[in-house]
């Protein structure tokens, strides 16, 4: 069966300083990635997604990048934190693409930054 | 930019009582609309994808409808349980191939 695990589960960090959130998927392959936010009284926005090794597509300009170095990997990085970058953070997979693509979703991570 | 409201933002009901709440989209370009159930402490778990006007999806107790010519999706729950407590979320799929999320529909349901 197919897992996704995301670390760390909280994280709280300074202004200022770099992130890196991990989230990995086992149990199939080429997989579509994604990352979301959920900022406080907002609904969950999607930042990046990927369709394979290498690809990543971005939502929304921000500070934040993300990495896919391999097919079940996928890291979202920033260098320099922002306050507005706090939220809760949600890895997601999906196998068939298209309108009827169901994601399924890691733990989250929380990132509160101060 | 894309909206998805959903209402009401918080529901609280007693335990046997049935509930449902709305989602609402832009009814031109659709394409399909996604239904969530996030329960505290666990990750967001999807229930019914929709892709047809007049579509109408049941899982146990949970049911819902979609009118595409309107833009709205109801979720209905028969007969509340406390473990039907959940935040749904609804999420359109836009036109660049992406989930569009709602803020989600909070639900408590009280034994």
């Amino acid at each position: 069966s197919q897992t996704i695990h995301q670390w760390p589960a909280t994280l709280v960090q300074p202004v200022g300083s770099p992130l890196s959130l991990e989230c990995t998927v086992e149990g199939t392959s080429n997989p579509n990635l994604y990352w979301y936010r959920q900022a406080a009284g907002r609904g969950l926005q999607l930042l990046f997604y990927s369709v394979g090794i290498g690809q990543i597509s971005s939502e929304v300009p921000q500070n934040l990048s993300a990495s896919r170095p391999q097919d079940r990997q996928f890291i979202l990085s920033s260098k320099k934190l922002l306050l507005s970058d706090s939220g809760f953070y949600l890895c997601a997979w999906g196998t068939s693409g298209g309108i009827k693509e169901t994601q399924y979703f890691g733990p989250g991570t929380r990132l509160l930054v101060l | 930019i894309l909206n998805v409201e959903q209402s009401p933002q918080s529901l609280h009901v007693q335990e046997g009582d049935s509930t449902n709440f709305t989602c609402s989209f832009p009814s031109s370009n659709f394409y399909a609309l996604h239904w969530y159930r996030w329960e505290t402490a666990k990750s967001p778990e999807a229930l019914f994808v929709m892709t047809l006007n007049g579509d109408e999806k049941k899982k146990g107790r949970i049911s819902a409808t979609l009118n595409t010519k309107e833009g709205y999706s109801y979720l209905y729950i028969k007969g509340s349980q406390p473990e039907d407590s959940a935040t749904y979320l609804c999420a359109f799929f836009e036109s660049q191939g992406n989930l569009i999320f709602g803020k989600g529909t909070k639900l408590s349901v009280k034994p």
